[in-house]
């Protein structure tokens, strides 16, 4: 079983939708999460932390739920420029390895 | 202030044939990793450097696989006797040190094809 997993998509969805996407992560004792964004081609950045109250972040709004080891990130009024492939990350510490999932494809379409 | 950067940023080579691939981290950063990552797939960790202790080489596929960083700043990847599946893009990053700081930045990524 692989430590962080995502559903690879492609999501398709119309400009202005809101979509959703999950990530489950195998290790419990995971301390800190983030999503980071990749466009075609280019390198990962980051798009957000995923703090255990939630957070958002204009239009994105980011979930973490201990319990059922998932966080979730939540895209309102999507946008043509929102395509692009979103990396679910785990961290165990602050000292050890960060773990990326596959990535899930978002398209938006006019 | 200046990125990660990584060289070459492409790179063809003959199967078995040995390639170095470079990456030189934001200054000041002590975390730096080493990814792969193939075509439409994610990233697959490879190598983890952090500070003066010993890196964490448990993503490596093969004992082909080798890293160094030298002085804690500049690390070289090397594949030795490289193979088809080896093709893909070496993606590097580094982070800063401390609590909290967790935020990887990447350099844009070697593209090595091994034909």
């Amino acid at each position: 079983r692989k430590e962080v997993e995502q559903d690879p998509g492609p999501f398709n969805v119309p400009e202005g939708a809101t979509v959703a996407f999950n990530c489950t992560y195998s290790n419990s004792a995971s301390q800190s999460f983030f999503w980071y964004r990749q466009d075609c081609r280019k390198e990962p950045k980051l798009l957000m932390s995923v703090y255990s109250s939630g957070n958002e972040d204009g239009r994105f709004t980011a979930q973490l739920n201990r319990a059922s080891q998932y966080i979730s990130l939540l895209i309102r009024d999507s946008k043509l420029s929102d395509s692009a492939t979103y990396l679910c990350v785990a961290r165990y510490s602050s000292a050890s390895k960060i773990i990326f999932g596959s990535g899930t494809r978002l398209s938006i379409r006019p | 202030g200046a990125g990660v950067s990584q060289s070459p940023s492409n790179k063809v080579t003959e199967k078995g044939k040995d390639v170095e691939l470079r990456c030189d981290p934001i200054s000041g950063h002590t975390a730096l990793y080493w990814y792969r990552q193939s075509l439409g797939q994610g990233l697959e960790f490879l190598i983890y450097f952090q500070g003066n202790s010993a890196p964490d080489k448990s993503g490596l596929p093969s004992d082909r696989f080798s890293a160094e960083r030298t002085g804690g700043s500049v690390s070289t990847l090397t594949i030795q006797r490289t193979q088809q599946e080896d093709s893909a893009v070496y993606l590097c990053a580094s982070s800063e040190p401390g609590q909290g700081k967790n935020e990887q930045y990447f350099g844009p990524g070697t593209r090595l094809t091994v034909t």
